[in-house]
């Protein structure tokens, strides 16, 4: 089975713009969950997608929203980007998105906002 | 609301020793997961091993175990006959077992194998 893939693996944008990441789960996995992680703020999450819907979300503003096909792959969006959204944003994919299955993730997209 | 910590920045190794990685954490919820994922330096982050909290016997998955300290809210990563390979970011993650199944990440410790 292919692994968890992430598009663009890296992106540069300049403050202002916006910017849509893409992740393709794992073949059958129906929950996608992102997160930022950061040298000082360490991993932190974003959202979970489960069968289109989003099923939980963090303490992100309003410029970051996300949404998930009917082919389970997901995509990030950030609006307005601030040089604070400089990270690698990972996302991971579980068959269901409890605890009774396990999250595996992908390899990240290195975002760098000038 | 639920917080995992790593007090433990960095740490170092001798190649085929023994290292313990220390983690403790605090949540409200009654029953939940705890993890240890390994990132290993430009790869993908990867599962470990993971415990649910109300078994009492500890994990294992070869090389590496657990002690499980419910009361004390302790959840340690031992890495025995360390390698080479080994040598990553750790993170200990919490999850819930409830609605809000999210994880709950601390801040990671770095882990360095010398040959």
């Amino acid at each position: 089975k292919a692994g968890v893939t992430q598009t663009p693996r890296y992106l540069i944008k300049t403050r202002g713009q916006q910017v849509t990441l893409s992740c393709s789960p794992i073949s059958g996995h129906r929950s996608v969950s992102w997160y930022q992680q950061t040298p000082g703020q360490g991993l932190q999450f974003l959202f979970e997608y489960f069968s289109e819907t989003q099923r939980n979300k963090g303490n992100f503003p309003g410029r970051f929203s996300g949404r998930q096909f009917s082919n389970s792959r997901s995509e990030m969006n950030v609006s307005t980007l601030e040089l604070g959204d400089s990270a690698l944003y990972l996302c991971a994919s579980s068959s269901t998105g409890g605890v009774q299955s396990s999250q595996f993730f992908g390899p990240g997209t290195r975002l760098t906002v000038l | 609301a639920q917080t995992v910590t790593q007090s433990q920045p960095e740490m170092s190794v001798q190649e085929a020793e023994t290292v313990t990685l220390s983690c403790t954490y605090d949540t409200s919820e009654s029953d939940y997961y705890l993890f240890w994922y390994k990132q290993p330096p430009s790869r993908q982050m990867i599962l470990v091993i993971r415990q649910e909290a109300y078994k009492q016997q500890n994990a294992t998955e070869n090389r590496f175990s657990v002690n499980f300290q419910k009361a004390a809210k302790s959840f340690s990563l031992k890495i025995s006959d360390s390698q080479l390979g080994d040598a990553a970011m750790y993170f200990c993650v919490l999850q819930p077992t409830g609605a809000n199944s999210k994880l709950t990440f601390g801040k990671g410790i770095t882990l360095s194998v010398r040959p």
